[in-house]
């Protein structure tokens, strides 16, 4: 099975921040990346797909990058609405998930 | 557009069966997508299960592949779920989602419902 981590667990940040998040894959997954944003109480909602294509109507801020098995989810300039937990997502033989990275703020 | 809209009992008996159905509105669900299910335990990660093809393809997570059984019904565009000997480890908000195979992603999400394992 092909281990997701991402890094950090927990992020404090303020409104204007550069914020990155980083997932790390066990093994290489080329670019079958995805991110999502996940609010409490709400459905994960896609945000970047294939590491590094922006999903439509998400925001430009948003941006990934990263291939093999390093990738990372920037978000230029966070907003209010962007205190949220993201999740990485790998598709390779199976699907799954990182474990989460709470942007909470500062 | 495709909405996803999971329903099931709330409560599950310990050792039983959870069974779960996600109706697909807005779209026919014999289009070219696979279509999953994700759970999520109380204040914890996303967790995929499985998923299907409309073509009754499946694929499972390999730690619960030997409880998990999807199914599709094209005559209701609807999929479902059976979890077979929950436990308490089992308790979560379940959701369905379409996986599109172009990007390879969940695009579509249901709201999701929450099923406790408990006597």
């Amino acid at each position: 099975d092909i281990q997701m981590t991402q890094s950090p667990s927990t992020l404090s940040a303020s409104v204007g921040d550069r914020v990155t998040i980083t997932c790390r894959a066990s093994q290489s997954i080329s670019s079958w990346l995805a991110w999502y944003q996940q609010k409490p109480g709400k459905a994960p909602k896609l945000l970047i797909y294939k590491a590094s294509s922006l999903e439509s109507g998400v925001p430009s801020r948003f941006s990934g990058s990263g291939s093999g098995t390093e990738f990372t989810l920037t978000i230029s300039s966070l907003q209010p609405d962007d205190f949220a937990t993201y999740y990485c997502q790998q598709y390779n033989s199976y699907r799954g998930f990182g474990q989460g990275t709470k942007v909470e703020i500062k | 557009q495709v909405q996803l809209q999971e329903s099931g009992p709330g409560l599950v008996k310990p050792s039983g069966t959870l069974s779960l159905t996600c109706a697909v509105s807005g779209g026919s669900i014999s289009s070219s997508n696979w279509w999953s299910w994700v759970r999520q335990p109380p204040g914890k990660g996303l967790e995929w299960i499985g998923e299907i093809y409309h073509s009754g393809s499946t694929n499972y997570n390999p730690s619960l592949k030997s409880r998990v059984t999807i199914s599709v019904d094209k005559s209701k565009n609807q999929f479902s779920l059976k979890l077979s000997s929950v436990t308490a480890a089992d308790t979560a908000v379940y959701y369905c989602a379409r996986v599109l195979v172009a990007i390879d992603a969940f695009d579509i999400w249901g709201q999701g419902t929450m099923v406790t394992v408990s006597s």
